[in-house]
């Protein structure tokens, strides 16, 4: 298995820029996460899916983010306008739902907003 | 509420030192543990859990233990090496099946040779 997949690994973008984060998790998972990672604030849960459906997303930070999953396969997550402060290393995990099995993470697309 | 402290880094340990990084908890019923590790550049990977009180876990020749009377699992191993350098984190799930990890804020751990 390929493991979760993330793109783009890095992304700089200007302030004001609309920014797509996406993921592939791993075939058979139907739980999905988004975490971000700063050094101030450590890891934090954005938001997490269950079979598509979003389930928490009160770690969101504001209404310029918004994460979408179509289909069991492939999830986004979009900052609009993104700002300095978004600058973070963006991590997207899988597991089962319903079990306490390891979550699975992606090796992370590290954003830099000007 | 649920949450995870660890003790704060860096931890500065020659090769073959014991190594011990603490961390507590606040739950409410019984979650389930974790040691997550992420090395330079890479995500996080599963080192090591305990889904119940009492449970040891292990993997690579790190140890833990669920200690609900302390509220604690704190992360050990009797020798490490260089190559263990990396940061850990400690982790929880409330006891629901498919929630979303709670994190401490990671320990840098930086082993030389």
């Amino acid at each position: 298995d390929a493991g979760v997949i993330q793109s783009p690994r890095h992304e700089v973008t200007e302030m004001g820029q609309e920014v797509t984060l996406r993921c592939k998790p791993i075939s058979g998972h139907n739980s999905l996460f988004w975490y971000r990672q700063t050094m101030m604030r450590g890891l934090e849960l954005l938001i997490y899916f269950n079979n598509n459906v979003p389930i928490d997303d009160s770690g969101m930070p504001e209404d310029r983010f918004s994460a979408k999953m179509p289909n069991a396969s492939f999830s986004t997550l979009k900052i609009q306008p993104s700002e300095p402060r978004d600058s973070a290393v963006y991590f997207c995990a899988s597991n089962t739902h319903g079990s306490y099995n390891e979550q699975f993470f992606g090796p992370g697309t590290r954003l830099t907003v000007l | 509420g649920n949450s995870v402290t660890q003790m704060e880094g860096p931890v500065t340990l020659s090769e073959e030192a014991f190594l011990t990084i603490n961390c507590t908890y606040t739950a409410t019923g019984y979650p389930s543990l974790f040691w997550y590790v992420q090395y330079p550049g890479e995500g996080l990977q599963l080192l090591l859990k305990a889904t119940k009180a009492d449970d040891k876990g292990s993997n690579k020749g790190f140890e833990a233990t669920y200690r609900k009377e302390t509220t604690s699992f704190h992360l050990e191993k009797g020798s490490v090496q260089v190559s263990d350098s990396a940061v850990y984190f400690c982790a929880l799930t409330p006891n629901q099946a498919g929630t979303a990890l709670i994190f401490g804020k990671g320990t840098t751990l930086s082993v030389s040779s």
